[in-house]
């Protein structure tokens, strides 16, 4: 049972450039999350999905754009990297539990990605 | 903004102490607040959680405290370890809206 799992785990980019970072869970979660983490700032919510197909905007979404193809996958793209994505980011999963709110999110591990 | 403030922001303590970390919130619609440990190059993991019906609930070492009219609660860890050692992040989480808000995070290091 691999849980959540993000690729790449490293990443190095120019300005300008674009990438995707993928998440896949293996949970059958229909929540998924890609959050940032940067120092002092805790984790911000970059976009979510509340289900296949769907998608919606966090805290900091500008810059970014993601898709839902598929419910055990989530998909984050950079369309022209600046140097202000470079940032740890985490991809987290959860079990819709109707009313009461407790399923815990499911972290991966974290894609680690410079933007030069 | 940030809607749930986390202090302090680094803690260290002696192994056998008590660590202890603080949130505020401003929105009373959170309805459900987890803490989430999380070690270096690891994602975070939940640690303990309550909802506000409860004031306090405890987990082996760990225990949250809740005061609803304050908007505050915070985690306990008692009897510290060197393994405890790792960042922790409190949130806030409404049902209303599907999502989380994250405190800044404490780093805590336990000492021999």
């Amino acid at each position: 049972n691999a849980g959540v799992t993000q690729t790449p785990k490293f990443r190095v980019l120019k300005t300008g450039q674009s990438m995707t970072l993928l998440c896949a869970q293996d949970m059958n979660h229909e929540y998924m999350y890609w959050y940032r983490q940067d120092p002092g700032m805790g984790l911000r919510l970059i976009h979510y999905s509340v289900g296949e197909g769907t998608t919606a905007k966090g805290e900091v979404p500008d810059g970014y754009n993601v898709s839902r193809l598929k419910k055990q996958n989530f998909l984050l793209g950079l369309e022209s990297a600046a140097p202000s994505q470079t940032s740890v980011y985490f991809c987290a999963s959860r079990s819709w539990d109707r009313g009461q709110g407790n399923q815990p999110q499911h972290f991966g591990d974290g894609t680690r990605l410079s933007i030069l | 903004q940030q809607q749930v403030k986390q202090s302090p922001q680094s803690l260290i303590v002696q192994k056998g102490g008590i660590s202890i970390i603080n949130c505020a919130y401003e929105n009373t619609a959170f309805d459900y607040f987890p803490w989430y440990q999380q070690f270096p190059g690891k994602g975070p993991a939940l640690l303990i959680a309550i909802r506000p019906d409860v004031s306090e609930k405890k987990e082996g070492r760990f225990t949250i405290s809740f005061n609803k009219s304050a908007k505050q609660f915070s985690l306990h860890i008692m009897d510290s370890q060197p393994g405890d050692s790792a960042t922790y992040f409190c949130a806030a989480y409404s049902d209303s809206w599907g999502k989380f808000q994250f405190g800044a995070g404490t780093q805590v290091v336990v000492t021999p």
